[in-house]
């Protein structure tokens, strides 16, 4: 299974673009990334995914390298609501099996 | 649309007890998953199902989890007796097919 690796945190002023990246340096041909972040008390929420091109949805882009090895969520206007934990999963190649990691633990403040 | 509905929000019990969480998926979705989340971990898969078929349960302790989703809807994990070391959160997910994943609010379980 393709690891992903992430910062442990990052900060992110409000209404400024939080990037947050992901290296994924094994990751095989047919895996996509996935992105979900989980706020305090909730369970995990899907953001976005995509295999090679970069994607776009109401809740942020996904741009993924040409050789596919990172990638890097955006989340273009960040607000306090934003403040989780965002997890870069490489989903295992024919199954819908997810591998959380430890994520990023993103602090967006005033 | 109601999301997945996980009870008890929070359990606490003594360690040799039983426990059991309950979840009730998003209608229609036929895929069902429990994981479980350490504190400062990303969630861990127990068991997936298939309406009622458990697919996967490799990463399910069977001396003392059990669980079931009997009319392949709502399921129900079980511990018994439980341990110190099971004290987690245990997720709830739900998907139509093999894409995205609908996660409950989870169980809180504190084991003394």
């Amino acid at each position: 299974d393709a690891k992903t690796t992430q910062p442990t945190s990052m900060d992110c002023a409000e209404g400024r673009a939080a990037n947050l990246p992901c290296n994924h340096s094994t990751i095989s041909g047919n895996e996509y990334v996935y992105w979900y972040r989980q706020i305090h008390s909730q369970g995990p929420q899907y953001i976005i995914h995509g295999l090679k091109n970069n994607e776009t949805n109401e809740m942020a882009s996904l741009i993924i390298t040409e050789d596919r090895k990172s990638s890097t969520l955006i989340l273009p206007h960040a607000t306090l609501r934003d403040t989780a934990v965002y997890y870069c999963i490489v989903r295992v190649g024919g199954t819908d099996k997810l591998i959380f990691g430890t994520g990023t633990r993103l602090q967006v403040f005033p | 649309e109601a999301g997945v509905v996980q009870s008890p929000r929070y359990k606490i019990i003594e360690k040799k007890q039983p426990v059991a969480f309950w979840c009730n998926p998003i209608s229609g979705h036929n895929t069902l998953y429990w994981y479980r989340q350490n504190l400062g971990q990303g969630p861990e898969l127990l068991i997936r199902y298939e309406n009622e078929e458990a697919v996967d349960d490799s990463q399910l302790p069977k001396d003392r989890f059990s669980a079931e989703r009997l009319k392949g809807v709502d399921s129900t994990l079980k511990i018994q007796p439980a341990e110190l070391g099971d004290s987690a959160v245990y997720l709830c997910a739900s998907s139509p097919r093999s894409n995205e994943q609908f996660f409950g609010p989870g169980t809180r379980l504190t084991v003394l």
